[in-house]
């Protein structure tokens, strides 16, 4: 089975771009994550969605960050305008999330470099 | 709110030896998930093992194993017999319903 595909791997971009981060969760997970890791804020949660919905985004920095599910094999987390303080790694992850949950699955990540 | 504490920053240890890697959390839900991640220097988040808030024995996987004393709401990850590729970054993380929160990492250095 494919794990969680995450586009790019790496990207160099400008500030004040717009910049659009792409998952594929695993088949059959029904709960999507986005996270970001800095080395002086660790790995921070910044929204999560159940069933295509989201439910928390209250880790979102600010309004230049906005992600979407459309549907149940695609998310996208988009940064407009772009700053250098946004450099990171995006890291995507899925679950199946019931009455057990299990434990998450994580892309590679997406390497963000903001100049 | 859910909170998570890895107190140890950075860790050596001798091959061979087994390590213990710290975590404390604070949650006031009773039902909840425990998760050791391991990041090698490749960058990947690997899944090493789980607790869950109910579970009466503590969890082991291989080389791994969890050491859940809930009364002092701890889940200290346990090492034995270490070995060069176990040098990494090693994440707790927390699950209250949906929402999973980490700490900030232990890196561990194993010496030949």
């Amino acid at each position: 089975d494919a794990g969680v595909i995450q586009s790019p791997r790496h990207e160099v971009t400008e500030m004040g771009q717009e910049v659009t981060l792409r998952c594929k969760p695993i088949s059959g997970h029904n709960s999507l994550f986005w996270y970001r890791q800095t080395m002086m804020r660790g790995l921070e949660l910044l929204i999560y969605f159940n069933n295509n919905v989201p439910i928390d985004d209250s880790g979102m920095p600010e309004d230049r960050f906005s992600a979407k599910m459309p549907n149940a094999s695609f998310s996208t987390l988009k940064i407009q305008p772009s700053e250098p303080r946004d450099s990171a790694v995006y890291f995507c992850a899925s679950s199946y999330s019931g009455v057990y949950t299990g434990e998450l699955f994580f892309g590679e990540g997406s390497r963000l470099t903001v100049l | 709110a859910q909170k998570i504490t890895q107190t140890q920053p950075g860790m050596f240890v001798q091959e061979k030896e087994a390590v213990t890697l710290d975590c404390t959390y604070d949650t006031s839900d009773p039902s909840y998930g425990l998760f050791w991640y391991k990041q090698p220097s490749s960058g990947e988040m690997i899944f090493l093992i789980y607790q869950g808030s109910y579970d009466q024995q503590n969890a082991t996987e291989g080389r791994y194993s969890l050491n859940f004393q809930k009364a002092r709401k701890s889940a200290n990850l346990v090492i034995s017999a270490s070995q060069l590729g176990d040098s990494a970054m090693y994440f707790c993380a927390m699950r209250v319903a949906q929402k999973l929160v980490f700490g900030q990492g232990t890196r561990l250095t194993i010496n030949p």
